[in-house]
């Protein structure tokens, strides 16, 4: 079945350690999201891409980067983990962006800052 | 700018019984409306999706939704409830490549 597949489920990581997660679909879709879900909290965007083009939130900070090597796989890099980044991350995928479309979300990312 | 209410942060029904969850939207145009379901540690499941034409509609899992205008809300409403139904319900309203969700709705459903 087509899917949008985030590894790994969970993550560990310590207070200022580089972490990278992982996105993959193979649903062949142009568009890719990350978004950052606190606990209790609706999602909240922090980039996407639109084939190769990078779209960064105004309020997304500097320590979220995002690489997009290929059409199926894109990642979310904390450069330096804090605790407040303690959250689920969660990665979707869209068809087209230029009109509202259904987003696929893959089962998530938790990650945990100790 | 555009934006989503979900009224109710927590609601318990019991199983049989039937549900509806509120969603009001702020925007200037014609919206489009989502509602998604996630289950404790998992992603987002798409229930149903309002873009234009028939203002209820059908979604998975035996929800439907209507969009009323005049309210500016996009309530879900399901006839009745199976306790595999208790998740956190997630309103969205979109506008190009931007997605806005509410806080979301805690359901509990009660044996």
């Amino acid at each position: 079945d087509a899917m949008v597949i985030q590894n790994p489920r969970y993550q560990v990581t310590q207070f200022g350690k580089p972490v990278t997660l992982s996105c993959s679909q193979t649903l062949n879709h142009n568009v890719m999201y990350w978004y950052q879900q606190k606990s209790s909290q609706a999602p909240k965007l922090l980039f996407h891409y639109y084939d190769k083009d990078f779209n960064n939130e105004a309020d997304t900070p500097d320590n979220f980067q995002s690489r997009r090597p290929n059409t199926s796989f894109c990642f979310l890099d904390i450069r330096s983990p804090g605790l407040g980044d303690a959250a689920m991350y969660l990665c979707a995928t869209s068809r087209v962006r230029d009109w509202p479309d259904t987003q696929y979300f893959g089962p998530g990312t938790r990650l945990t800052v100790l | 700018a555009q934006s989503v209410t979900q009224p109710d942060i927590h609601i318990t029904v019991s199983e049989g019984a039937s549900l509806e969850l509120r969603c009001n939207y702020s925007y200037g145009a014609t919206p489009y409306l989502f509602w998604y379901v996630q289950s404790p540690g998992q992603g987002l499941q798409l229930l149903l999706k309002y873009f234009s034409g028939d203002t209820l509609v059908q979604g998975i899992k035996g929800f439907e939704a209507e969009f009323k205008r005049s309210q500016s809300s996009f309530n879900l409403r399901k006839p009745s409830v199976h306790w595999s139904d208790a998740a956190e319900y997630f309103c969205a309203v979109g506008e190009l490549n931007d997605m806005r969700f509410g806080a979301g709705t805690r359901l509990t459903v009660k044996p």
